[in-house]
């Protein structure tokens, strides 16, 4: 079975500054590898996804993430972080086919001090 | 323009006493899913429809039940409820394909009192 590790629970980021969430995955095969991202009391909103190809995908406000089959990693990265990011982040996997379902993280809250 | 929509945003309902919650789509989506989320915790998959077939996790109690009468919408069913029940319950779709992006709705916050 598939599992999803995110060993920070909690990341503050001075707002204009860097950002870098890890995510390591463990999975037999090539998985299907997600971050999704979720604001108080909201659902989950699809930030990038991670078929095959290019393992460099960009996402939606300027996210990107990165996968490292040698490191089992699909690590989520932002240049420069806004007040507005600031949520709970989710990195989850799918073992592929839509009726799978997702296999999520335990979340890395991402604080952003002004 | 919603695409999941969940109704209610917020429930309370008493503790033994049955409650659905509800959940309609307008992706036409083959694949609908109920996750469980509890406070400061990862989603967890329930139970899933895959067209009319039902998929039930192993882990997922007798007392979680669901129901898709048609392609549009799916209940959530808890027959009764105890206090470890309280969380957010998510619902969400998704096409038939490999690895295919599921659509979330915004969530139905289930308090037991």
């Amino acid at each position: 079975a598939q599992s999803v590790t995110q060993p920070d629970i909690h990341i503050t980021v001075s707002e204009g500054a860097s950002l870098e969430l890890r995510c390591n995955y463990s999975y037999g095969a090539t998985p299907y590898l997600f971050w999704y991202v979720q604001s108080p009391g909201q659902g989950l909103q699809l930030l990038l996804k991670y078929f095959s190809g290019d393992t460099l995908v960009q996402g939606i406000k300027g996210f990107e993430a990165e996968f490292k089959r040698s490191q089992s990693s699909f690590n989520l990265r932002k240049p420069s972080v806004h007040w507005s990011d600031a949520a709970e982040y989710f990195c989850a996997v799918s073992a592929g086919g839509g009726a799978d379902g997702l296999t999520f993280g335990k979340g890395t809250h991402l604080i952003i001090q002004p | 323009d919603a695409m999941v929509i969940q109704n209610p945003r917020y429930q309370v309902t008493q503790f033994g006493k049955p409650v659905t919650l509800s959940c309609s789509q307008t992706l036409n989506h083959n694949v609908m899913y109920w996750y469980q989320q509890k406070s400061s915790q990862a989603p967890k998959l329930l139970f899933h429809y895959y067209d009319k077939d039902f998929n039930n996790e192993a882990d997922t109690p007798d007392n979680f039940q669901s129901r898709r009468p048609n392609t549009s919408f799916c209940f959530l069913d808890i027959r009764s409820p105890g206090l470890g029940d309280a969380a957010m319950y998510l619902c969400a779709t998704s096409g038939p394909g490999a690895g295919t992006e599921a659509f979330f709705g915004q969530g139905t916050r289930l308090t037991v009192v």
